[in-house]
Order: C-alpha cells, then sequence, then structure tokens
C-alpha cells in the first residue's frame, strides 16, 4: 500500500525559506504518477502549490509560483519543497499527495498525514 | 481560474437523515474533472469520489455523486454519525487546480 510522509521543520522565521520533504514507502517515486504539495491555513481550505513528475518536470500554482521550487530524488524516494520569502500567511499544514499523469485520472490520491508549519520569530 | 464555490458553509443534520451538498464552477468542464474529499479534524482529505460520480475504493454506496458543466452535488442518502466532516469539492482539469472552500457537515 502506497504511504506518503512528510518530514521537515516545524517553525520557519519570517523571509526564510520552507523546506519539506516527502518519502514515498510501497512504491516508487519513477511510476507514472505525478508528485504534488497542497497546503491548508488553519481552518482554512486547500490550495494546490504544484507537482511534480519523476523526470524533474514540474508545473506550479502561478499564485506561488516566484517563491516554489519542488525537487525529486528517485534515488531516494522521495520529492521536496522549498518556498522562499516566506510571512505568516504561509503558515499552514503541508500536504504532500500522489496523482496520476492522465489528467482524466488527476485527482490526488493517497495523501499524507500532513505537517505543521509556522512561520513566526 | 476556475473557482468553485460550495454551499451551504455548514449544514446541519441528524444521523439517518439525507444530506445534499453543492459545489458550483465559475465556468464550465467535464464532469471527468471533479473529486469529492472528506476531511476529518486532524486527518488528510480522504477521496470519496473522482469523474464526479465514481465512488473511490471502500467508499460506502451511501455516498453518490452527480453533476455537470457548472454545477455539481455530494448526496449522503442516509448520515452515519462517522460522516459529519468537512467536504470540498476538487476540479484537476485545469491548472491551477482548485478547490472548493469546504462545507462543514455538523451534527444537529
Amino acid at each position: 500500500q502506497l504511504q506518503l510522509q512528510e518530514s521537515g521543520p516545524g517553525l520557519v522565521n519570517p523571509s526564510g525559506t520552507l523546506s519539506l520533504t516527502c518519502t514515498v514507502s510501497g512504491g516508487s517515486i519513477g511510476s507514472s504518477h505525478y508528485w504534488g504539495w497542497i497546503r491548508q491555513p488553519p481552518g482554512k481550505g486547500l490550495e494546490w502549490i504544484g507537482s511534480i513528475y519523476y523526470s524533474g518536470d514540474t508545473y506550479y500554482n502561478p499564485s506561488l509560483k516566484s517563491r516554489v521550487t519542488i525537487s525529486v530524488d528517485t534515488s531516494k524516494n522521495r520529492f521536496s519543497l522549498n518556498l522562499s520569502s516566506v510571512t505568516a500567511a504561509d503558515t499552514a499544514v503541508y500536504y504532500c499527495a500522489r496523482r496520476a499523469v492522465s489528467a482524466a485520472m488527476g485527482w490526488f490520491d493517497p495523501w499524507g498525514q500532513g505537517a505543521l508549519v509556522t512561520v513566526s520569530s | 481560474e476556475i473557482v468553485l464555490t460550495q454551499s451551504p458553509g455548514t449544514l446541519s443534520l441528524s444521523p439517518g437523515e439525507r444530506a445534499t451538498l453543492s459545489c458550483r464552477a465559475s465556468q464550465s468542464f467535464s464532469s471527468t474533472y471533479l473529486a469529492w474529499y472528506q476531511q476529518k479534524p486532524g486527518q488528510a482529505p480522504r477521496l470519496l469520489i473522482s469523474g464526479a460520480s465514481s465512488r473511490a475504493t471502500g467508499i460506502p454506496d451511501r455516498f453518490s455523486g452527480g453533476g455537470s458543466g457548472t454545477d455539481f452535488t455530494l448526496t449522503i442518502s442516509r448520515l452515519e454519525p462517522e460522516d459529519f466532516a468537512v467536504y470540498y469539492c476538487q476540479q484537476y482539469g485545469r491548472s491551477p487546480y482548485t478547490f472548493g472552500q469546504g462545507t462543514k457537515l455538523e451534527i444537529k
């Protein structure tokens, strides 16, 4: 059974860079899927951040594109998120999730359990 | 960007009742690209429905989805205690992929 697990610092300084890693187990990150990041501010809704293919092909939400970098490490079966110049508005639970390459099957499933990242000094 | 608006914001019902949740899109798109998720406190969202009407693996048949164009619905035929949660719709046909703001289904 495929499982995803987020990891990284839970506290980031304002203007710093938020860095998270999602480790995939029970399957290969090199399969025909995209791997994505979605975030949820406390008490609010869900926002797609971006996705990556195992080849390194990426696409991002335009609202965050200037600050986001998603990378993949196939040797370690994991992918990572970097979000720069963070503010308190970036405080959220960050989820990683899988989606199919085919647009017609492009829902997110499964999801990781989520990692709360707080931006504060 | 396709904006999804869910209604109502909060729905108060009793176990055994029928729930109907709405998701309206700012522009028309194929029902192929509409999903519903359930989220309970402290948990990640769980896929319920894809392609507007196809239940995900393990999802009880009391959950059903429908709609087309700009109007989609999630129906729970007979509410069980474990169904009280927040529900989100999502479109995955056009980037950026967007979610509705959620409907909270609470016990009356």
